[in-house]
């Protein structure tokens, strides 16, 4: 089953707005929450991610939300360019006998930027 | 970065054979994955590795065997191909620590006529 659930699946956004994208999680014993970028023809890679330490982290235009007590996250991407066209992974990761180290992805959205 | 090779990056073959894609890294991390990626299910695990010889089920495992006989290689065979199988393989490398990350290859088309 999908434990990490992602939304939405496409989005939209013009050039200079935010776009959000959201994760919920089923697993407590999660502890680490990244998000990976993918361009088309490449492999994703890491973008940011945050441990349940904190309620938020900033890198640059991009941030991380997170809701420990909702089990949920979530990305935006503040005066979104056209650059940032791509997918969105979200992911987690923990230290459970049945999740150790096999990071559980969402099922990815693709945001598209328009000029 | 983690050095990520996986070959070949496209191969066509046909059903009932078996298939066996590369990856190999230049970084000695201990834990290497195989994913899939389909449209609508993003990368789901096939199988992962903790260290040589040491390998796990992830949830799309059937159908599929892995080996690691040197920490910097990890191969995916597919035993006998199916066109359900066509896809995108990621093989990625995993970073522990304070900055943990996941190290991805370009990954491999594969379709299975």
């Amino acid at each position: 089953q999908q434990q990490v659930k992602q939304s939405p699946q496409s989005l939209i956004v013009q050039k200079g707005g935010i776009s959000i994208i959201n994760c919920a999680y089923e697993n407590t014993a999660f502890d680490y929450f990244p998000w990976y970028q993918q361009f088309p023809g490449k492999g994703p890679a890491l973008l940011i991610a945050i441990r349940p330490d904190v309620s938020e982290k900033k890198e640059g235009r991009f941030t991380i939300s997170f809701n420990k007590s909702a089990k949920q996250f979530s990305l935006h991407i503040m005066d979104s360019q056209p650059g940032d066209s791509a997918t969105y992974f979200c992911a987690a990761n923990g230290m459970t006998t049945d999740s150790w180290g096999k990071f559980q992805f969402g099922a990815g959205t693709q945001v598209v930027v328009t000029p | 970065d983690a050095g990520i090779t996986q070959s070949p990056r496209h191969k066509v073959t046909e059903t009932g054979t078996p298939v066996t894609l590369r990856c190999h890294q230049t970084e000695n991390h201990r834990y290497m994955y195989w994913y899939r990626q389909d449209p609508g299910h993003g990368l789901r695990l096939i199988h992962y590795s903790y260290g040589v010889k040491d390998t796990d089920k992830g949830e799309v495992s059937d159908g599929y065997s892995v080996s690691r006989s040197k920490t910097e290689d990890f191969l995916l065979t597919l035993e006998s191909a199916t066109s359900s199988q066509t896809s995108v393989y990621f093989c990625a490398a995993r970073r522990t620590g304070d900055n943990e990350k996941l190290f991805f290859g370009s990954g491999t088309q594969l379709s299975v006529l």
